[in-house]
């Protein structure tokens, strides 16, 4: 089946760095590429969505210019956390649509990524 | 936007009893209803999904049921077991615009009680 790889899994990083996390499709297309960031016992929020070769949108209250997100292929979108800050510290997860699925309803959830920031 | 509410936000039961977990929607225009199980620190699995042309559906232990009218879905597993024990979430997309992006409700803790 469709498998979305993503790295790192955790990462600590220090207050003002920035940390890179990527998501790979390995067998498929990804048109569409959703970024969610999931606080401890609370549900997945949605930040931004990303095509394939265009700007992501971001949803109302997330900062574009703090949370960059390159989509240049159809098989890599990649979030960038700028000058991170400890209330950042979040578990972030990509989920991939696939271009194939006619529908549009093959959604992939990468593995995560735990942010830590100290 | 849409506004997925999920109830209730914990649940427990005794192993071998049913579990209902409810949620309700706010656009009519949503067409695509999956529920997730996602264990501690992992990413969340599909285990049923619906679609608005169809009222009900079952896999095994599990069942899910849409009523578009009342614009409310409900996932519901009999027979639980130990490993049924983890955060469920209902969600529900829109396919206007092309980006097809789904909308969480906020998780129900099951445990399930040996």
């Amino acid at each position: 089946g469709a498998v979305v790889s993503q790295h790192p899994s955790r990462v600590i990083c220090k207050s003002g760095t920035s940390v890179k996390i990527e998501c790979r499709s390995l067998d498929f297309q990804a048109t569409t590429m959703f970024w969610y960031r999931q606080f401890p016992k609370q549900s997945l929020m949605l930040m931004a969505t990303s095509n394939e070769g265009s700007k992501a949108t971001y949803e109302q209250g997330v900062e574009k210019d703090k949370f960059l997100i390159n989509h240049a292929s159809l098989t890599l979108s990649t979030l960038t956390v700028t000058s991170a800050h400890p209330e950042d510290s979040s578990f972030y997860i990509c989920s991939a649509r696939d271009a194939a699925e006619r529908d549009g309803y093959g959604y992939t959830f990468g593995s995560g990524t735990r942010l830590t920031v100290v | 936007g849409e506004n997925v509410e999920q109830h209730p936000s914990t649940l427990s039961v005794q192993e071998g009893d049913s579990a209902v977990i409810k949620c309700t929607y706010s656009d009519s225009a949503s067409n695509y209803f999956p529920w997730y199980k996602q264990e501690l620190g992992k990413r969340p699995q599909l285990i049923i999904d619906i679609r608005s042309n169809v009222g009900e559906k079952k896999d095994q232990r599990i069942a899910v049921t849409l009523n578009k009218t009342a614009k409310h879905f409900s996932l519901h597993i009999t027979e639980t077991q130990p490993e049924d024990s983890a955060v469920y979430f209902c969600a529900a997309s829109y396919s206007g615009g092309s980006n097809y992006k789904l909308t969480f409700g906020k998780g129900t803790l099951l445990t399930v009680n040996p």
